[in-house]
């Protein structure tokens, strides 16, 4: 099945400066790659996802990139604020296999994104 | 607000016993995943259901069982729980089937705790 390796599991930054995050998976038949941010008591609310005929893709600070060769994708802040401090999962979905195979999300471990003032 | 609803918000039960967890998804959804969030296995995919059918499996135990009913909310059952069945529980919603990916809505959660 896929498996999703997610780094760093703790990232400082100061407040204004650029957050990365980074993800690696196993199945190339991989093709939805969501990120979700979840704050302390609350469900994973989804940020941002790409799909594998996109090689970019940006909102307003936030942007996603997918190189789907090396089987990575990469989330990037900028101008980060103290409300983008967080927990931030990324995600790998494979194509539906008829006859079985999930159509759930397998996430990476989670990264702590603390922006300090 | 996701608009997925999940009850209870917080379970407190003992070991061996059997809880119902559930879930309404957003309007307009047909299908409907359940997750569990522990420390140690971080977030994973139990089952999925679509329009009242099962329709994919993950790491869900045979002590655990699900389903959706005619309305589309989803019911998960948690039988013979044992000290480590104790997690967050979420609900997840999308518009179709996810072939290829479905854009995934989660609800807040119910965090079980197993005395």
């Amino acid at each position: 099945g896929e498996n999703v390796e997610q780094h760093p599991s703790t990232l400082s930054v100061q407040e204004g400066d650029s957050a990365v995050i980074k993800c690696t998976y196993s199945d190339s038949a991989s093709n939805y790659f969501p990120w979700y941010k979840q704050e302390l008591g609350k469900g994973p609310q989804l940020i941002i996802d790409i799909r594998s005929n996109v090689g970019e893709k940006k909102d307003q600070r936030i942007a996603v990139t997918l190189n789907k060769t090396a089987k990575h994708f990469s989330l990037h802040i900028t101008e980060t604020q103290p409300e983008d401090s967080a927990v931030y999962f990324c995600a790998a979905s494979p194509p539906h296999h008829s006859g079985g195979g999930a159509d759930g999300l397998t996430f990476g471990k989670g990264t702590h994104l603390i922006i300090q003032p | 607000d996701s608009g997925v609803t999940q009850t209870p918000k917080h379970l407190i039960t003992a070991t061996g016993q059997r809880v119902t967890l559930r879930c309404s998804p957003r309007s307009g959804d047909l299908s409907v995943y359940w997750y569990q969030q522990s420390l140690d296995q971080g977030l994973q995919f139990l089952i999925q259901y679509y329009n009242g059918e099962e329709r994919a499996k993950g790491n869900i135990l045979e002590r655990f069982s699900a389903q959706q009913f005619p309305d589309l909310h989803s019911e998960l059952n948690l039988s013979s729980l044992e000290l480590g069945d104790s997690a967050l529980y979420f609900c997840a919603s999308s518009v179709g089937a996810a072939a290829g990916g479905d854009t995934q809505y989660f609800g807040p959660g119910t965090r079980l705790t197993v005395l």
